[in-house]
């Protein structure tokens, strides 16, 4: 069964402090890993697609990558405007759909 | 360029009424999404189509959910009867299936309240 698991659930940093949101998959042949954000009341907002293990990308403070089985979304000296929910999925060979994990919240203090 | 466009944003009716949300996703996309979000079981997938023809619907709970795709820029996702238990926030998205890049565009989605 595909499934994605995120961790931590919930995590709180000071403006500045650099930390990083984990994603751990298990997928019948990955076609994709993705990253959105999600802030409340809101639909999910795109920010990566990610394909094969060892790939990188970076949008201003985010950075996510991707190994075989885990992802990694690094955000670099964060502000209070990045506060959300993080939300990461994957794309089963030989499908479109999404499968999504339960999230990070993510809040930034001032 | 307009996004994805849902209707209603918000919808509280009683249980046993017939509920239709609907979806314009975006102009030349060809694959449409239809996604549940609650607390307990996140974002999951009901049913997708690729030029307007459904491809999975594994995802859909039971014969009071179906979905339609009559054209390029329209689908309906429809409940009856509905019960409390189908609260929930109901999502479209779209995409352009070209090459190897799909990613999916979400709309604001509809926020169902059955009572």
């Amino acid at each position: 069964e595909d499934q994605v698991t995120q961790s931590p659930e919930a995590l709180r940093l000071q403006e500045g402090e650099s930390s990083s949101l984990n994603c751990s998959y298990t997928v019948s042949g990955l076609r994709g890993l993705f990253w959105y954000r999600q802030d409340p009341g809101k639909g999910p907002e795109f920010l990566f697609t990610l394909y094969s293990a060892g790939e990188e990308k970076e949008k201003e403070r985010l950075k996510a990558t991707l190994t075989k089985k885990k992802s990694f979304l690094h955000i670099t000296a964060p502000k209070p405007e990045d506060s959300a929910t993080y939300l990461c999925a994957v794309s089963p060979g030989g499908s479109e759909k999404l499968v999504f994990g339960k999230g990070t919240k993510l809040t930034v203090n001032p | 360029d307009a996004g994805v466009i849902q209707s209603p944003r918000h919808e509280v009716t009683e249980m046993g009424q017939e509920v239709t949300l609907r979806c314009k996703p975006i102009s030349g996309h060809n694959s449409l999404f239809w996604y549940r979000q609650t607390m307990m079981r996140g974002l999951e997938l009901l049913i997708y189509f690729n030029n307007n023809v459904p491809i999975d619907d594994s995802g859909m709970p039971e014969d009071r959910f179906s979905a339609k795709m009559p054209n390029a820029s329209f689908s309906t996702l429809k409940i009856q009867p509905s019960e409390p238990r189908d609260s929930a926030v109901y999502f479209c998205a779209s995409s352009l299936r070209q090459g190897p890049t799909y990613e999916q565009y979400f709309g604001p989605g509809t926020r169902l309240t059955v009572t």
